[in-house]
């Protein structure tokens, strides 16, 4: 079966600052991983995807995530935050092949403070 | 652009009502799901949908059905609504972009209370 763990449900940081969501997964075949983010009122929104090749994904809004097998984390990062970037964010694990079932985490509050 | 239309956005719904949440997709797309979106708790999976006439339990089905009678709309039904059903509840439709992968479009959800 597989998980994904969130640390911090709510994460506050000042317009500027760096942006570090984290996530841990756990799985036992090789795993696609996704961020999604959601702002209020709205469904969700994918912000990158891993699913082979390259360890560091680069998707929208400047975010950015580094897939690390050995530490089974999928970090999201952003240089600089602002403050559209207020929203709360998912981090989600499906299996190689399985066309949408994916599982998510707690999710991740980001509040940014001017 | 994929479009995933959740008919209601806001519903009150009494205990033991039977509840209908409706869901369509505008570009023939197979898959299709239903999560379940609570404070904490993140998305959990409640039923999904290969094609047509198909449908699969998630990992939360119990006091939910669904319904896929054509393949753009896919309907998740509350035979006997309780309390603890209050929650947003996110359809989702599956596009493919390569080989086994793709990415999850969702509708903008529907806000269940139960009284």
């Amino acid at each position: 079966a597989q998980s994904v763990t969130q640390l911090g449900s709510h994460v506050s940081v000042s317009e500027g600052a760096l942006v570090l969501l984290r996530c841990n997964y756990s799985s036992s075949v090789p795993p696609y991983l996704f961020w999604y983010v959601q702002y209020p009122n709205q469904g969700l929104q994918l912000l990158l995807k891993y699913t082979t090749g390259a360890t560091l994904v680069k998707g929208i809004n400047g975010f950015e995530a580094e897939f690390k097998k050995s530490e089974t984390s999928f970090h999201l990062t952003k240089p600089s935050a602002h403050m559209s970037d207020a929203a709360e964010y998912f981090c989600a694990v499906s299996d190689q092949g399985s066309y949408g079932k994916l599982t998510f985490g707690q999710g991740t509050i980001l509040t940014v403070h001017p | 652009d994929v479009k995933v239309t959740q008919s209601s956005r806001y519903l009150v719904k009494r205990t033991g009502e039977k509840v209908f949440l409706e869901c369509v997709q505008d570009m023939d797309h197979e898959n299709m799901f239903w999560y379940r979106q609570d404070p904490g708790l993140g998305l959990r999976l409640i039923y999904f949908s290969y094609d047509v006439k198909m449908k699969e339990k998630g990992d939360i089905p119990e006091g939910y059905s669904v319904s896929r009678e054509k393949k753009e709309r896919f309907s998740l039904i509350l035979e006997s609504a309780s309390t603890n059903q209050t929650s947003m509840y996110l359809c989702a439709t599956f596009v493919r972009t390569g080989r086994g992968t793709g990415e999850l479009f969702f509708g903008e959800g529907s806000r269940l209370t139960v009284l």
